[in-house]
């Protein structure tokens, strides 16, 4: 299967700490996208990739909050002084981008929970 | 902007019933619109899409949705529902000139035996 994946699938950390999840994107997509799910709620867009390029960050994307997408390729997204809030679950989806198409395929998620 | 609308938070069927799940949208430019299926503790798998031409789509898992620009809907439907169908569906807008998507809230559909 060469679908989305993402690393870990869930992650406890403390408040205060650092925390860093990857994304590894389907291989032809050239688009690659953080949203962030609470519970009972659809996902929140955080911000987007076009190969290497970071083409929008959410309002919600504090300082706190990184993505880098170096090669175009996979992404990861750092979280820095996690806090209590930033429990969700992260996820990373991509796409072809395309003259009349731009459906976005998602990972499984990676779970976070700040103690 | 666009926002989208899931009107029901809750859907509860009996197995083998129809079920029709809402989802209205607001947005000042053209989009493609979707319907994805989410199982606990799983990512958002890709249900159906409108993209162009004909305004009813369909999954092969007998789902389908209808693309109503006066109304501006998308509403799912299933003629009969099965136990596994049980799931949250999200539906989502994406501007055609854009990036992101924008989620409902999500509809938590059960299905009793």
């Amino acid at each position: 299967d060469t679908g989305v994946s993402q690393n870990p699938r869930h992650k406890i950390t403390k408040r205060g700490q650092n925390v860093t999840f990857r994304c590894d994107p389907i291989s032809e997509h050239n688009r690659l996208y953080w949203y962030r799910q609470t519970l009972g709620q659809g996902p929140e867009f955080l911000t987007y990739f076009q190969n290497e390029a970071q083409l929008e960050k959410s309002r919600l994307l504090s300082d706190r909050f990184s993505a880098e997408r170096p090669k175009g390729s996979f992404s990861t997204l750092e979280i820095q002084r996690t806090e209590q809030g930033d429990s969700a679950m992260y996820l990373c989806a991509s796409s072809l981008r395309s003259a009349n198409t731009d459906t976005q395929y998602f990972g499984p998620g990676t779970r976070l929970t700040v103690l | 902007a666009q926002s989208v609308t899931q009107l029901d938070s809750q859907v509860p069927v009996f197995e083998e019933a129809p079920v029709e799940l809402r989802c209205n949208y607001s947005s000042s430019v053209s989009v493609y619109l979707f319907w994805y299926v989410q199982y606990p503790n799983q990512g958002l798998q890709l249900l159906l899409k409108y993209l162009s031409g004909s305004t009813l789509v369909e999954s092969i898992n007998g789902f389908e949705a209808e693309f109503n620009k006066s109304q501006t809907s998308f509403h799912l439907r299933k003629p009969s529902v099965h136990i596994s169908d049980t799931a949250e569906y999200f539906c989502a807008v994406l501007n055609t000139n854009a990036g992101k998507s924008t989620f409902g809230d999500g509809t938590t559909l059960t299905v009793k035996p």
